[in-house]
């Protein structure tokens, strides 16, 4: 059966340190591996996109990877803040009009 | 550009009512998709709406429904409520292009069944 798994339910660093968040598949094609930024109690935010023929993408202090060898990606967020803290969810889509398919998310902590 | 409206954004009800929730997705998006999130299993996917049309189905008894309009806005509805249901139902909008596939997740309406 299909199964996305981010490997950490919870991650807590030191201010400063580099945050590197796992998300794993099996039994999917993903055209596209997107994140997502969660805080408490609010929706869901975009932050990054790759696709199956990228190997990375940065936005400001985000990065990520995608493997589709390993059917992995990895999220990292560098020189982490406390202003980070918060759930990351990766979501897969298949770019062929299913839906898109989320983890169960990472929560993560940054602490000063 | 407004983002994703979700009303109510809170609701109590009790089991066996029925509830109806709404969406009003960002101008131009022509998908809205539906999710419930609870602690323990995450972001489940409901149903996703693309030009008034039910595109996508999720893996939900039929108490679960869902339309869209002809200006994109969206509802839910979920009849016979169980304490189970109790949860964060969030409406995401996309323009479910090959360019442009990231979803656009409104505040949610945090539903409480008693």
């Amino acid at each position: 059966s299909q199964k996305i798994e981010q490997n950490s339910e919870a991650l807590n660093i030191q201010e400063g340190k580099t945050a590197t968040l796992t998300c794993n598949y099996t039994n999917y094609s993903p055209a596209y591996l997107q994140w997502y930024r969660q805080d408490p109690g609010r929706g869901p935010v975009f932050l990054l996109l790759i696709r199956e023929n990228e190997k990375e993408k940065r936005k400001e202090r985000l990065k990520v990877t995608f493997d589709t060898t390993l059917k992995q990606s990895l999220f990292h967020i560098t020189a982490s803040q406390p202003a980070d803290s918060a759930t990351y969810l990766c979501a897969l889509d298949t770019g062929r009009n299913t839906p898109l398919v989320f983890g169960k998310g990472t929560r993560l902590s940054v602490i000063a | 550009k407004a983002g994703v409206t979700q009303t109510p954004r809170y609701l109590i009800k009790t089991r066996g009512q029925q509830v109806t929730l709404s969406c009003s997705p960002i101008s131009g998006h022509r998908s809205v998709s539906w999710y419930q999130q609870t602690p323990g299993q995450g972001l489940q996917f409901l149903f996703e709406y693309f030009s008034e049309t039910q595109r996508n189905k999720g893996n939900f008894p039929g108490r679960f429904s869902g339309r869209q309009f002809s200006n994109s806005r969206s509802e839910m509805n979920v009849s016979t409520l169980e304490l189970g249901d109790s949860a964060l139902y969030l409406c995401a909008s996309s323009q479910r292009t090959v360019l442009n596939t990231e979803a656009f997740f409104g505040q949610g309406t945090r539903l409480t069944v008693v």
